[in-house]
């Protein structure tokens, strides 16, 4: 798996982008970014993946730079369901996620 | 979309004991699970690979005798602690990928053991 870095902390406020960097320079060719996050005390989320162009579903957006050495996910309008751990993974094996120590996202009211 | 599911979602157990913590994939055939652990304030540690028909593939540092996983069909895998003692405590989480490369994982909600 590719290594990644992402901030440790973040806030947003309610209604407004959420916008969650990862770094990936190591990412090799045929590795995908995936995005997890997962709420207190569950089991972590699927939200996105994508190997070279941006990704868009009804949850978030990824965007890949075009040198695929980082990635931002951003939720277009954060809620206070949306307080949570947020992983990056870079990985081509769907069966091998290894998890980083995330961004903790906190939507403020 | 396709569900994992674990069962039980807390168990408190005595030290010495061992517990059993289900997998189960609901709507499709997972030949390969994953085992986690997530200690307090902390990420997900891979624990081990648990293999349809096979042994189970145990990360470095993790105990094969004490964390015993067995895949007895392509939808359950089961997790045994034996002989839990107060550090075992943790969040146990498993995950089943889909058939399908570069597609989602799927993880369970977790099981809460409190070894007391």
């Amino acid at each position: 798996d590719a290594k990644t870095t992402q901030p440790t902390s973040m806030d947003c406020a309610e209604g407004r982008a959420a916008n969650l960097p990862c770094n990936h320079s190591t990412i090799s060719g045929n590795e995908y970014v995936y995005w997890y996050r997962q709420i207190h005390s569950q089991g972590p989320q699927y939200i996105i993946h994508g190997l070279k162009n941006n990704e868009t579903n009804e949850m978030a957006s990824l965007i890949i730079t075009e040198d695929r050495k980082s990635s931002t996910l951003i939720l277009p309008h954060a809620t206070l369901r949306d307080t949570a751990v947020y992983y990056c993974i870079g990985t081509n094996n769907n069966n091998d996620m290894r998890f980083g120590a995330g961004t903790r996202l906190t939507v403020k009211p | 979309g396709a569900v994992v599911s674990q069962h039980p979602s807390w168990v408190i157990c005595k030290s010495g004991t061992s517990v059993k913590i289900e997998c189960r994939s609901l709507d499709f055939q997972a030949t390969t699970m994953f085992w986690y652990r997530q200690f307090p304030k902390q990420s997900l540690m891979l624990m081990a690979t648990s293999n349809e028909g096979s042994k189970a593939t145990y990360e470095q540092g993790v105990e094969k005798d004490k964390f015993l996983i067995n895949h007895a069909s392509l939808t359950l895998s089961t997790l045994t602690v034996t002989s839990a003692h107060p550090e075992d405590s943790s969040f146990y989480i498993c995950s089943a990928p889909e058939r399908e490369a570069n597609t989602e994982a799927f993880f369970g909600q977790g099981t809460r053991l409190t070894v007391v």
